[in-house]
């Protein structure tokens, strides 16, 4: 049983377009909603996180978007750089402590195009 | 400040050996998270630990264990290696107090059996 559903599974952006990365879960006890950038032969890196109670948060290009009674949230990278490209995993947790494991996303291949 | 540092960065092992993972969390986090990454997949949750105490465990043979010391360091084991469990493991740490704690990754080890 898959947690958190992400899609696309690959996406294709011209330079200075909008990427837009998509998860959806199932378990309402998810409360923080993180999404991480990963590059080849690198760990995942914390790009920018969300808990529920707000349905949007802007960091810098990266902006995620929160709908609790869909159970979904997205992830929006404004004007896309060909440094962007790589692999995008959103993740899900529970629990209100901070010692409860992440649930990942099966990842989004992004590849910008100049 | 160093962040969690993970050791060896490669290992090439023979199918039934043993194999240990070596972790350092960043200095003041308490928890350490291992996660396994299979190619072209999102990480799954291996183990949790905080303040020395296993946390959580995910759906993994008991062939895995793991173990954090008084430093919070921590290290993972595999025993009687299989094909399917080469992949990339990944550490991550975080303070693990309280509500929103962010988890760093470290740049994995990637584990080949053959």
């Amino acid at each position: 049983q898959q947690q958190v559903k992400q899609s696309p599974q690959s996406l294709i952006v011209q330079k200075g377009g909008i990427s837009i990365i998509n998860c959806a879960y199932e378990n309402t006890a998810f409360d923080y909603f993180p999404w991480y950038q990963q590059f080849p032969g690198k760990g995942p890196a914390l790009l920018i996180a969300i808990r529920p109670d707000v349905s949007e948060k802007k960091e810098g290009r990266f902006t995620i978007s929160f709908n609790k009674s869909a159970k979904q949230f997205s992830l929006h990278i404004m004007d896309s750089q060909p440094g962007d490209s790589a692999t995008y995993f959103c993740a899900a947790r529970k629990g209100s402590a901070g010692n409860t494991p992440l649930v990942f996303g099966k990842g989004t291949r992004l590849s910008v195009i100049a | 400040d160093a962040g969690v540092t993970q050791s060896p960065t490669h290992l090439i092992k023979t199918r039934g050996q043993q194999v240990t993972l070596r972790c350092s969390p960043i200095s003041g986090h308490k928890s350490v998270s291992w996660y396994q990454q299979v190619l072209g997949q999102g990480p799954q949750f291996i183990f949790q630990y905080y303040e020395k105490e296993e946390r959580g465990r995910g759906n993994f043979p008991d062939r895995f264990s793991a173990r954090q010391f008084p430093n919070y360091s921590s290290e993972l084991n595999v025993n009687a290696l299989l094909l399917g469990d080469s992949a990339l493991y990944l550490c991550a740490s975080s303070w693990g107090g309280g509500a929103n704690t962010e988890a760093f990754f470290g740049q994995g080890t990637r584990l080949t059996v053959v």
